[in-house]
This record gives C-alpha cells, sequence and structure tokens, in this order.
C-alpha cells in the first residue's frame, strides 16, 4: 500500500488566498484524522472522520477552516481566507476505527505570507 | 485532557545508553499506543499495548503499562544517533489526541 497520501507537499501562499489540502487514506480505513504541528502549539487534532461523517470538529480553530470527506478515499482540509497564524504542517492521518493503529502521512508544509 | 502526557519534556544522553520516557494519562483505556516523530517526518507507529498487558518487547523497545497507576513507559535500550526524535503516547480514548512529546537527543 502506498500509505496515507497528502498534497501539496509544500504551499507558499499570501494572506487571504483560499488554501486547500488534500489527503488521500490507507485503502480500507475508516478514520481519517487531519492534525496541525507548530512549534508553539505543538501536535493539534484538528478534526475527525469516521465512516466519512465528523466526529469531532473541535479542534478546528475558527470558521475559516473546514474539512469535507464526500467518499471513503478523499479529504480536505480548506482555510479560507488563509492568514499568516495558519502556517504549520498539517498532517492527515488514517486508520481502521478510531483507537487502533494510525498511519500519518509526510505532512503538508503551508506558509501563508 | 484525555490525551496522554508525556514526561519529560527533553532528554540527552550518549549513545549506547538507555533511554526512559513516561506517559501519564487520567481515564481508563483499552490501548494506549507509543509513535516516534523525525524532523519533518509524520509520527510514525512503534507499539500499541493492551489494558490486559503490562509488558510488550519490540527490538530495542520495552514498553510496561500499569493500569492501576494510569502510566505507561518506553525504555530504548542501547541508544543509538538515529534514536533522535521526538516520542509521543496516545490512548484510545482520546480520539488519537497527542501531548507535546519527550525530545530525545541521542549524541554519537
Amino acid at each position: 500500500d502506498a500509505g496515507v497520501i497528502q498534497s501539496p507537499r509544500h504551499e507558499v501562499t499570501e494572506m487571504g488566498q483560499e488554501v486547500t489540502l488534500r489527503c488521500k487514506p490507507i485503502s480500507g480505513h475508516n478514520s481519517l484524522f487531519w492534525y496541525r504541528q507548530t512549534m508553539m502549539r505543538g501536535l493539534e487534532l484538528l478534526i475527525y472522520f469516521n465512516n466519512n461523517v465528523p466526529i469531532d470538529d473541535s479542534g478546528m480553530p475558527e470558521d475559516r477552516f473546514s474539512a469535507k470527506m464526500p467518499n471513503a478515499s478523499f479529504s480536505t482540509l480548506k482555510i479560507q481566507p488563509s492568514e499568516p497564524r495558519d502556517s504549520a504542517v498539517y498532517f492527515c492521518a488514517s486508520s481502521f476505527n478510531s483507537g487502533n493503529t494510525i498511519y500519518f502521512g509526510e505532512g503538508s508544509w503551508l506558509t501563508v505570507v | 485532557s484525555q490525551q496522554g502526557e508525556e514526561d519529560p519534556q527533553a532528554l540527552s544522553i550518549q549513545e549506547g545508553e538507555n533511554a526512559t520516557m513516561n506517559c501519564s494519562y487520567k481515564t481508563s483505556i483499552n490501548n494506549l499506543q507509543w509513535y516516534r516523530q523525525n524532523s519533518g517526518r509524520g509520527l510514525v507507529h512503534l507499539i500499541l499495548i493492551r489494558s490486559n498487558e503490562r509488558e510488550k518487547h519490540s527490538g530495542r523497545l520495552r514498553v510496561t503499562l500499569d493500569t492501576s497507576k494510569k502510566s505507561s513507559s518506553l525504555l530504548i535500550t542501547a541508544s543509538r544517533a538515529a534514536d533522535t526524535a521526538s516520542y509521543f503516547c496516545a490512548t484510545d480514548v482520546s480520539d488519537m489526541r497527542f501531548g507535546a512529546g519527550t525530545r530525545l537527543t541521542v549524541k554519537p
């Protein structure tokens, strides 16, 4: 299996622009997680889905952030409009049911200038 | 918070020494997992220990679990420079939230 695939790997964008991060989970996994990692705040769980349904989005920082999972093999995390404080590494991860071993992608490095 | 909390925050040792890091949690669990993160990479699963297990080994890794104290420890024996990384724990009841991790530096 190719593992969890994220795109883009790196993105530099200007403040105010829309950013869309994409994730393809491991085939057969039914739980998907989005995390954000910064030096200041560590690794934060933003949202997680189970069977394509958002279960807990309490970590989503504000309305500028939205996440969707239209099917079992694809998810997006959108930031609109982006701000410099959104600069971080965004990780997607998947597992077979929440609470079991999760597998991380390599992350999307976002810089908002 | 239901997430695990790692201790110490940072640990620096010489190659060949053993490294021990700890994880504490607050609620009853079914399993606890340890992960490693190399700089700039995603987390990688190391080992899962179930609530009915007290100790588990994987190569140079030894994990213990004390459910009465709600704590776990990860021991890396005969450390190598390549073990330099951050180590995190997570429990099944935390919805896979992670603490701040332990930053391990192994000096050659």
